[in-house]
């Protein structure tokens, strides 16, 4: 089985602060992804990387970064943290190829004060 | 704004009856269109998908109806059950996926 494990299920941080969510899989799976969900709104894709060292923005980039040191890791980070970046997010990763089912961790629920 | 547009928000149906979630579309560069479940406290998981070039596709309770021409699909759960109560997002790939809002399912004893 597909495991996708992201660090933290529940975090709470101040507005201002750097913040990292961090996501590992244990499939050797060439792209991970990194999603808000947010009610209404359904998941809404962030950053995501084909390989090591890649990234490509998804449709809501604005105040994230990613990094991709190894294959297993993908890692979203908050430079400065805002109150509207209050959400779940979720991580995933799948097979090499466009139409490959995506494998998603459970998410972390991130409050911003 | 989002690519693809789902209803309703939320269902309520009794067990043993048919549940019923559409979707809509405008881009017609997608050409995969899966369904994700998602269970509360959990993450999103593949329930079944459909290419384009079919209409229907069928797997246990679980068909999704597919309208090219109208760029229009469907879920259909058959002989709903409690266990699937949860949240069910309809998506379309043509690089990347989009993801509808979201339908919550709950389905009464």
């Amino acid at each position: 089985d597909v495991k996708v494990t992201q660090s933290s299920r529940y975090l709470v941080k101040r507005t201002g602060e750097k913040v990292f969510l961090e996501c590992v899989q244990d499939m050797d799976h060439e792209n991970m992804f990194w999603y808000r969900q947010d009610p209404g709104l359904g998941l809404r894709l962030i950053y995501f990387s084909y390989d090591v060292k890649m990234k490509e923005k998804g449709d809501i980039p604005e105040g994230y970064s990613v990094s991709r040191e190894k294959k297993e890791r993908f890692s979203l980070i908050l430079e400065s943290a805002s109150t509207n970046q209050t959400s779940m997010y979720l991580c995933a990763s799948s097979p090499p190829g466009i139409n490959q089912p995506q494998h998603f961790g459970d998410g972390t629920r991130l409050s911003i004060l | 704004q989002q690519q693809v547009k789902q209803s309703p928000q939320s269902l309520i149906v009794q067990k043993g009856g048919i549940s019923i979630i559409n979707c809509a579309y405008e881009n017609t560069a997608f050409d995969y269109f899966p369904w994700y479940q998602q269970f509360p406290g959990k993450g999103p998981a593949l329930l079944i998908a459909i290419r384009p070039d079919v209409s229907e596709k069928k797997e246990g309770r679980f068909t999704i109806s597919f309208n090219k021409s109208a760029k229009q699909f469907s879920l259909h759960i058959m002989d709903s059950q409690p266990g699937d109560s949860a949240t069910y997002f309809c998506a379309a790939t043509d690089y990347k996926l989009s993801f509808g809002a979201g339908t919550t399912v709950t389905v009464r004893a």
